[in-house]
Order: structure tokens, then C-alpha cells, then sequence
């Protein structure tokens, strides 16, 4: 089974409507990400977590919202979603630690569109 | 600003020998990661710089220059398998991954 799983694959809503977007882990890190990614454009980080009591905006926050249920589950929310939140969303999981490589791992992805 | 760059687009012919480079501009420096990312796929790790010099992986390697704010990726006996988006990314003061476009390499027999 993978270790970064993410639900639903695909999703097609329309503009208004709320969704969210799920994210569990199985390898037991403690800091989870969720990214967007368009085209012609990096990664872009719009929320991170370091524990369940801990949730930091990232760079493209506005317009979502997340939640840490558990160590392992980070849910990503579109309160109500636009067409320009069309787009490629990764969660992405790290080991804690400053010092050492603690690369991301990333889940398969959701491709999101927003009508 | 914080910025990454890399080209748009690569080719190469299978069997080669190609190098990606990527300059940055950020607020302080953790380290430099390269990740793999096939089309429609997750990005996969493949590197990691931290000092200057070169790290090498089996038929991939990657360079680090603190000072000239640069890296390169170099992919050896390219393998049609090879054809997929190369993403660099820096970590910065604030331990956060900061990320190019990414380049594509194509890879042609």
C-alpha cells in the first residue's frame, strides 16, 4: 500500500460549492504539506502542519482552510471554490528535524476542476 | 523575492548525457533538493546538496555552489525512462522548500 494516499483522484465541482480534499499517511512523520501546482509554475505551499496542534499558512493560503485530525490525516478544505483553484493538489509528508536531508514524500495527487 | 530558475525545456538523445541547471535567489540556505516528477505523477526524491561540491547517485549526480547560488543536475546513459520534469528546490531560512517551474526533459531514441 502507498504510504501517502490521497482522495478523491479526480474531482470536478462548480463554483460555490465547498470541498475537501483528504490526505493520510503511514509512515509515521510528524509535518505534513499540502502544495498546488500549476502549469509553467513551482510547487506552491499553501498550508503546513509540524503536529496536530500545530497549522501554518503558507504562501497561497487565502481561499482554504486545512484540518489536523490525527498525526496521520490532513484534510484540505475550498470553502467555496473558483475557477482559478483548477489545479494539480499534493499532500507531502517529512520526518521532523532541522539538520538532516528529511526529504517530502508526496501522495499520487488530486486534479481538481473547478467549472 | 525568493526566486528559482531552471529552463523551460530539454532534449536530449538516449544513451547521452545531459545537464539541468538551476540558479536561486532566496532568503538563506538549508540545503538544495532534486526531485523527479513523471507527467500526471507525484515528485520523487532524488538528491540532496547541502555543501559545495558533487554528489553522485548511480547515473545521476548533482553539484553545489553556495556562493554562485547554483546546481546542476547530471543525468548519464540517458534511459527513455529518464523522460519526466526535474524539479529544484531550496530550503530556506525558515526550513521551507522553495520551488522552480521545473524543467522537462525529453528524451529522444
Amino acid at each position: 500500500d502507498a504510504d501517502v494516499t490521497q482522495t478523491p483522484r479526480n474531482r470536478i465541482t462548480k463554483t460555490g460549492k465547498r470541498i475537501m480534499l483528504e490526505c493520510s499517511q503511514t509512515k509515521g512523520h510528524d509535518r505534513m504539506y499540502w502544495y498546488r501546482q500549476d502549469p509553467g509554475l513551482g510547487l506552491r505551499l499553501i498550508y503546513y502542519s509540524f503536529d496536530v496542534k500545530d497549522i501554518n499558512k503558507g504562501e497561497i493560503s487565502d481561499g482554504y482552510s486545512v484540518s489536523r485530525q490525527a498525526q496521520a490525516k490532513f484534510s484540505l478544505s475550498l470553502e467555496s471554490a473558483i475557477p482559478n483553484q483548477t489545479a494539480l493538489y499534493f499532500c507531502a509528508t517529512s520526518a521532523l528535524g532541522r539538520d538532516e536531508v528529511y526529504e517530502q514524500y508526496f501522495g499520487p495527487g488530486t486534479r481538481l476542476t473547478v467549472t | 523575492g525568493q526566486n528559482i530558475d531552471q529552463p523551460t525545456e530539454m532534449t536530449a538523445t538516449e544513451g547521452a548525457i545531459v545537464q539541468i541547471n538551476c540558479t536561486y535567489q532566496t532568503s538563506g540556505f538549508n540545503g538544495l533538493f532534486w526531485y523527479q516528477q513523471h507527467a500526471g505523477e507525484a515528485p520523487t526524491f532524488l538528491s540532496y546538496n547541502v555543501l559545495d561540491g558533487l554528489e553522485e547517485k548511480g547515473r545521476f549526480s548533482s553539484f553545489l555552489s553556495r556562493s554562485k547560488g547554483y546546481s546542476y543536475l547530471l543525468l548519464k546513459e540517458l534511459q527513455m525512462k529518464d523522460s519526466a520534469s526535474y524539479l529544484c528546490a531550496v530550503k530556506d531560512s525558515n526550513y521551507q522548500l522553495i520551488w522552480g517551474a521545473g524543467t522537462k526533459l525529453i528524451i529522444k531514441p
